[in-house]
């Protein structure tokens, strides 16, 4: 079946633009990741969503970052008035459910490659 | 501290070697544990969950030490297609929150 796909693939933006990630889950999943990976360096976790609600933003850096899910289903980032830092590549992973293995193995998707000029 | 720790590495390593991993955690309340690798430029994938019995998956072993705090991976008989980062995963019962270290990277050369 489908895995989790992710757009844009890569995105090159100008300091102080806005822009939207996207995330289209495996189809049936309620939990919905967005980690942030910068280079060389490991996962951080940003947001989780149950269903379309957010229970844990707790890893959102600062207030130009928001996240929202419609329908169960697509999620989208976004980041506002985007500053160099904000270079990464954003990942985001679905799973089945949040708290019974092997239920909460995240499955990823390619990511989207943010750079920032 | 980092809830979780691993040697960045790289290990480079002529291939059929065995090589160790170990990683590092620093909440005990955690209760469930994995593996998984992520080749350059792409996504990480679930490799193997790690038993409190330690448990074994071809080439590859995890082991878990509660009372150190540890868990490690050994892959026997390397291959060149193993050279990727390992990232070390914990999560807290209760929790939907897993919790990734920075990666362990592997270089298998021929």
């Amino acid at each position: 079946g489908a895995g989790v796909s992710q757009s844009p693939s890569n995105k090159v933006t100008e300091k102080g633009k806005d822009v939207e990630l996207r995330c289209d889950p495996i189809s049936g999943h309620t939990a919905l990741y967005w980690y942030r990976q910068r280079l060389g360096q490991g996962l951080e976790f940003l947001i989780y969503f149950q269903g379309n609600s957010a229970p844990d933003k707790s890893g959102l850096p600062s207030d130009r970052f928001s996240a929202e899910r419609t329908g169960e289903s697509v999620s989208t980032l976004t980041i506002q008035r985007t500053q160099q830092e904000d270079s990464a590549v954003y990942l985001c992973a679905s799973s089945s459910s949040g708290t019974s293995f092997p239920s909460y193995e995240q499955y990823f998707g390619p990511g989207t490659r943010l750079t920032v000029t | 501290r980092k809830e979780v720790e691993q040697d960045p590495g790289p290990f480079n390593v002529p291939e059929g070697a065995t090589v160790a991993f170990n990683c590092t955690y620093s909440n005990s309340a955690s209760q469930s544990f994995f593996w998984y690798r992520q080749d350059c430029r792409k996504e990480p994938k679930l490799l193997m969950s790690v038993y409190s019995s330690g448990n074994e998956d071809g080439r590859f072993t995890a082991q878990l030490n509660r009372a150190s705090q540890y868990i490690s991976l050994l892959i026997r008989d390397s291959k060149l297609s193993d050279s990727a980062t390992y990232l070390c995963v914990v999560k807290v019962d209760s929790s939907y929150k897993l919790i990734f270290g920075s990666g362990t990277r592997l270089l298998v050369r021929p």
